[in-house]
């Protein structure tokens, strides 16, 4: 089975400071996704990665980078934590084939105060 | 651009009922399709796929979702409801010869079980 880990199920963090949430996949999967999921607009993609130090912007990258070093670990960073990026985080890995679906982690729960 | 529309934010069965999800997609040339299940504070499961072999996909827990290219639609059905599939359901789908395999998901739809 894929397992995708993420580093925190919970965190709590204060305004301004930098934020590391980790991703590890052990699945030698190409892709890497970084995911929001806010009540009543779903998920929304940040950032994805398809290669080791590739990355693509998402729909909402305002506010956060990422960093591929290794094929099997994707970082989402928040640069200076602001009190609107309080969300649900989900990490996710697929193979670069057609049809391949994503794999998700069980997210991380992250508060901003 | 592709889009996803999940028809009914939320929904509400018996016990032992018919389980219907609505999902309709926008796309000219028929794309891959998912159904992901989230239970609370988990990540997203997958459920089952669509990626132009049969047209009635089985998944896993009982689901099953019936692509029909005239509808532009992929709903999700289950025959008898358990207590066990109140969760949060998701529509996704992934343009047919896309490039750089995101998806695109729908905004879900919360099933309620009731006794």
């Amino acid at each position: 089975d894929v397992k995708v880990t993420q580093s925190s199920r919970y965190l709590v963090k204060r305004t301004g400071e930098k934020v590391f949430l980790e991703c590890v996949q052990d699945m030698d999967h190409e892709n890497m996704f970084w995911y929001r999921q806010d009540p009543g607009l779903g998920l929304r993609l940040i950032y994805f990665s398809y290669d080791v130090k590739m990355k693509e912007k998402g729909d909402i990258p305002e506010g956060y980078s990422v960093s591929r070093e290794k094929k099997e670990r994707f970082s989402l960073i928040l640069e200076s934590a602001s009190t609107n990026q309080t969300s649900m985080y989900l990490c996710a890995s697929s193979l670069n084939r057609v049809g391949q679906p994503q794999h998700f982690g069980d997210g991380t729960r992250l508060s901003i105060l | 651009a592709q889009s996803v529309t999940q028809l009914g934010s939320h929904v509400s069965v018996s016990e032992g009922a018919l389980v219907l999800l609505r999902c309709n997609y926008s796309s000219s040339v028929p794309p891959y399709l998912f159904w992901y299940v989230q239970y609370p504070n988990q990540g997203l499961q997958l459920l089952l796929k669509y990626t132009s072999a049969a047209t009635l996909v089985k998944g896993i827990n009982g689901f099953e979702a019936e692509f029909k290219k005239s509808e532009t639609s992929f709903h999700l059905t289950k025959p008898s409801a358990h207590m066990s599939d109140a969760a949060e359901y998701f529509c996704a789908v992934r343009p047919f010869g896309g490039s750089n395999y995101k998806l695109t998901f729908g905004k879900g739809t919360l099933l309620t079980v009731n006794p």
